[in-house]
């Protein structure tokens, strides 16, 4: 049955380094959202894609964070350098109109 | 700024029991809301919506109501189960945010539903 994917489902670093998280959409949808989810914010939108093109990177500090979709199967999320602060689940989603598909999540660890 | 709030971090119900998750919003643009659950290691799944042209919808033990004049929602879930258990967020999103899919969403509740 059609998924959103994500890998890898586990990450540790050390600070400094950089992570690139993958998120593989359900074929056919054309928008595809990035969040991270933490304790105190619940679930942050970090950017969003309608059909490959960024609509709203906002969610994201920009020093940092990079977001792309270098083809319709593949968005990515990069953070470098990492910090520890950024510890936390990624999620990535993807959906046509309205519901949003969650995938199971990327858990990063920055030591 | 927080535009949609989930108060209670979490709620402890018996099973069997009526379980009440709260959410409110301060965008007064928002027009459409959802409920999301989330297992542990799982990514959030769709659960219920509401328009808000509508006060009330229901789908099996879950039903939410909206009262849009005090900007505030609820998840009712009766009777509970103990698969229950799991964070439960609540999302909305505008005319405008929805043609684009956009949700905004609140930091969940914790539903721990006891045998």
């Amino acid at each position: 049955d059609a998924r959103v994917t994500q890998t890898p489902r586990h990450k540790v670093t050390e600070m400094g380094q950089e992570v690139t998280m993958r998120c593989q959409p359900i074929l056919g949808h054309n928008t595809v959202f990035w969040y991270r989810q933490t304790m105190m914010q619940g679930l942050e939108l970090l950017a969003y894609f309608r059909n490959r093109a960024p609509l709203d990177d906002s969610g994201m500090p920009k020093d940092r964070f990079s977001a792309e979709m270098p083809d319709a199967t593949l968005a990515t999320l990069k953070i470098q350098p990492s910090e520890p602060r950024d510890s936390a689940v990624y999620f990535c989603a993807s959906g046509l109109l309205g519901e949003q598909f969650f995938g199971p999540g990327t858990r990063l660890t920055v030591l | 700024d927080q535009q949609v709030k989930q108060n209670s971090p979490s709620l402890s119900v018996q099973e069997g029991r009526i379980s009440i998750l709260n959410c409110d919003y301060t965008n007064s643009m928002f027009d459409y809301f959802l409920w999301y659950k989330k297992y542990p290691a799982e990514g959030p799944t769709f659960l219920i919506s509401i328009s808000s042209i509508k006060d009330k919808n229901e789908d099996g033990r879950f039903t939410v109501f909206l009262n849009k004049s005090a900007k505030h929602l609820s998840l009712h879930i009766v009777p509970s189960q103990p698969g229950d258990s799991a964070v439960y967020f609540c999302a909305a999103s505008s005319a405008e945010s929805t043609s684009y899919g956009k949700l905004t969403f609140g930091q969940g509740t914790i539903l721990t539903v006891h045998p």
